[in-house]
């Protein structure tokens, strides 16, 4: 069965810190790893990684994904109190050859930035 | 465009009820999913749509009854829903065609219906 862990569940800072989220994964036929940010409705998407070792990079967010260690780690610097959400990590998975894929999320990560 | 439109944003129902979720992309992605998501969990993944064809049912009751009319359209029908059937139900979509070995897609969410069932 397909697992995605996110750790921490839920993470309490001040902002100007910067937050490390993580986000390791046990899955078959794995395809690329995705980050989104959840407020209210509907997940927002952050980035998605397929290769190993190559950043991604957005304002003060970042990311990176480690094939070997089948995991993904989210950076935030100088966190803002509008960085306050739930921040879910999801591998998409699918067998070769067909043209679907699953979606596979972690439990996500409570970040919570106090003024 | 870059935009998954669910309709409606809210609905009540009662449990005798028939009702139908609506979700619409138009960026050309060939697959389309359904989610539940309970408060304070991750989307669960209910149906996954490949080409306008039902790809994956991750045994979803027979109540939720998935349709998918043309490659731009998605529908979820209800019909004798359960009070812990309520929930916010998320569609997505992603290009999701695997060529050359490429597997890039990224997938998008509409804003998601919230659904009570009385």
């Amino acid at each position: 069965e397909d697992k995605v862990v996110q750790s921490p569940l839920s993470l309490v800072v001040h902002e100007g810190d910067t937050v490390t989220l993580n986000c390791s994964y046990e899955v078959t036929n794995f395809r690329s790893l995705l980050w989104y940010k959840q407020e209210k409705k509907a997940p927002t998407f952050l980035f998605m990684l397929t290769s190993s070792g190559i950043e991604k990079k957005s304002g003060r967010l970042s990311s990176i994904l480690d094939k070997k260690e089948l995991s993904s780690i989210l950076n935030i610097t100088a966190t803002q109190t509008g960085d306050s959400a739930i921040y879910l990590c999801a591998v998409l998975v699918g067998a070769g050859g067909t043209s679907y894929g699953k979606l596979t999320f972690g439990q996500g990560t409570i970040l919570t930035v106090h003024p | 465009d870059t935009e998954v439109t669910q309709t409606p944003k809210h609905l009540v129902m009662g449990m005798t009820n028939k009702k139908s979720l609506k979700c619409e992309q138009h960026m050309g992605h060939r697959a389309m999913y359904w989610y539940k998501q309970k408060a304070k969990k991750p989307p669960e993944l209910m149906f996954v749509y490949s080409y306008e064809k039902l790809s994956i049912n991750e045994s979803v009751p027979s109540r939720f009854s998935p349709e998918c009319p043309n490659s731009s359209l998605l529908n979820l029908h209800l019909h004798a829903l359960q009070p812990e059937d309520s929930a916010l139900y998320l569609c997505a979509s992603s290009q999701d065609v695997i060529r050359s070995g490429a597997m890039n897609t990224e997938a998008f969410f509409g804003q998601g219906t919230r659904l009570t069932v009385v």
